[in-house]
C-alpha cells in the first residue's frame, strides 16, 4: 500500500534553513507522471501548498515562497527533500508530502505531518 | 493565483441532517480540477472528491460534490457523528495550486 512519512527536526531556530525528508513506499518517483509535493499548515489555520516535484524531475514553487524553498529527490530511495531557508517564527507549521498519482494532480495519499518550530 | 473562498465558516447541524458547503473562485477552474478533503484534528486531509464531483476510493456515498467554473458544492447527506470535522477545497488546474480557508463541520 501507498505511504509517507516525513522526517526532520521540531525545533529550528530564526536565520537556519529547515531540511524536511519525505520517505515513501507503495510507488515509485520513477513512474510516468507520478508526483510529490509538500504542503503546510500553521497552527489552527489552512494549507498551503510549497512545493511539487515530478517524475521527469521538473520543479515548481509557491510563489511567495520560491526564493527561499528547493525540492529534490532521490528516486533509489524513494525519498523526496525539502528545504527552506532563513526560517521565521511565521514558518511555524506542521509540514507535510503528499502524492499525486499518475496522471493525476490532486493529493491522493498524505502523510501523517511533521510539526515544526521556529523559535530562539 | 486562484482565490478560493469558502462559505460558511462554521456550520452546525444534527445527526441525519444534509450538510452543504459552497467554494467559490476567484476565476474559473480549469477542466473542474476541484478537489475536496477532510480534515480531523490531529490528523493529516483526507481526500473525499477529486474532479469537483468523483468520490475517491473508500468514501461513503453519502459525500457528493458538484459545480463547475467558480462555483462548486460539497454536499454531505444524512450526517452521523464522524463527519465532524474541517472541509477544505482546493484547485489543482494551475500552479500555483491553492486552498480555501477551510468549512468546520459541528454535528450537534
Amino acid at each position: 500500500q501507498v505511504t509517507l512519512r516525513e522526517s526532520g527536526p521540531a525545533l529550528v531556530r530564526p536565520t537556519q534553513t529547515l531540511t524536511l525528508t519525505c520517505t515513501f513506499s507503495g510507488f515509485s518517483l520513477s513512474t510516468n507522471r507520478m508526483r510529490v509535493s509538500w504542503i503546510r499548515q500553521p497552527p489552527g489555520k489552512a494549507l498551503e501548498w510549497l512545493a511539487r516535484i515530478d517524475w521527469d524531475d521538473d520543479k515548481f514553487y509557491s510563489t511567495s515562497l520560491r526564493t527561499r524553498l528547493t525540492i529534490s529527490k532521490d528516486t533509489s530511495k524513494n525519498q523526496v527533500v525539502l528545504t527552506m531557508t532563513n526560517m521565521d517564527p511565521v514558518d511555524t507549521a506542521t509540514y507535510y508530502c503528499a502524492r499525486m498519482g499518475a496522471p493525476t494532480q490532486y493529493f491522493d495519499y498524505w502523510g501523517q505531518g511533521t510539526p515544526v518550530t521556529v523559535s530562539s | 493565483e486562484i482565490v478560493l473562498t469558502q462559505s460558511p465558516g462554521t456550520l452546525s447541524l444534527s445527526l441525519g441532517e444534509r450538510a452543504t458547503l459552497s467554494c467559490r473562485a476567484s476565476q474559473s477552474v480549469i477542466s473542474s480540477y476541484l478537489a475536496w478533503y477532510q480534515q480531523k484534528p490531529g490528523q493529516a486531509p483526507r481526500l473525499l472528491i477529486y474532479g469537483a464531483s468523483s468520490r475517491a476510493t473508500g468514501i461513503p456515498d453519502r459525500f457528493s460534490g458538484s459545480g463547475s467554473g467558480r462555483n462548486f458544492i460539497l454536499t454531505i447527506s444524512r450526517l452521523e457523528p464522524e463527519d465532524s470535522a474541517v472541509y477544505y477545497c482546493q484547485q489543482y488546474g494551475s500552479i500555483p495550486y491553492t486552498f480555501g480557508q477551510g468549512t468546520k463541520l459541528e454535528i450537534k
